[in-house]
């Protein structure tokens, strides 16, 4: 069966230190990858999505960036964070490529910037 | 442009109600899938069902029910008998058919707070 980790679960930041969050789903193959944004409201904002190897399609120009060096690792990364980059920040994965398929998401990491 | 509404913000039901939260969906595409998350305080999103435009069959999964009604773009959840567990915030989401990957339209989520 299919899994899907990410790492860490929490992480507390001072505002100006660099960033990397990792995500990596086992018992698939080429799957597509996608990372949001869970705001204090709530609200579910697609920050980048991954079709590919270092295929990345950014939603929301901002001061965050993707990679996928490999096949079941995304991983979100910022240079220097700012306040507004706290949140919770979910993974999540598709099997096929169909604009239908069902979202899985991860267990997400909780990140304040202080 | 696509869009989903779940207008009742917070849900508060003593154990064993039953309880609907209710959402609309706005679209123009004839084809689409609807989908039901659950949050629970630890964050993660669990994927409860998905249904295709086509299939206005309601859907039963134990104490769980869902009615979809395309004449009022409405699919609604229902949970029989509440229970604490269910405590969650529930998202309802729209996908677009056309696009080259998966795009989910979220609602703005239901808290769901069941009291024992």
């Amino acid at each position: 069966s299919q899994t899907i980790h990410q790492w860490p679960a929490t992480l507390v930041q001072p505002v100006g230190s660099p960033l990397s969050l990792e995500c990596t789903v086992e018992g698939t193959s080429n799957p597509n990858l996608y990372w949001y944004r869970q705001a204090a409201g709530r609200g579910l904002q697609l920050l980048f999505y991954s079709v590919g190897i270092g295929q990345i399609s950014s939603e929301v120009p901002q001061n965050l960036s993707a990679s996928r060096p490999q096949d079941r690792q995304f991983i979100l990364s910022s240079k220097k964070l700012l306040l507004s980059d706290s949140g919770f920040y979910l993974c999540a994965w598709t099997a096929g490529k169909s604009s239908t398929d069902t979202q899985y998401f991860g267990p997400g990491t909780r990140l304040t910037v202080l | 442009a696509q869009k989903v509404t779940q207008a009742q913000t917070e849900i508060s039901v003593v154990e064993k109600e039953d309880v609907t939260l209710d959402c609309v969906y706005e679209t123009r595409d004839t084809t689409y899938y609807l989908f039901w998350y659950k949050q629970p305080p630890s964050g993660e999103l669990v994927f409860l069902i998905r249904r295709n435009s086509f299939d206005e069959q309601n859907e039963i999964s134990g104490r769980y029910s869902w009615n979809f009604q395309k004449s009022t773009s409405s699919f609604n959840f229902t949970i029989t008998a509440s229970q604490v567990v269910d405590s969650a915030v529930y998202f309802c989401a729209l996908s677009e058919p056309y696009s080259g990957y998966s795009t989910l339209t979220f609602g703005k989520g239901t808290m769901l707070l069941v009291s024992p």
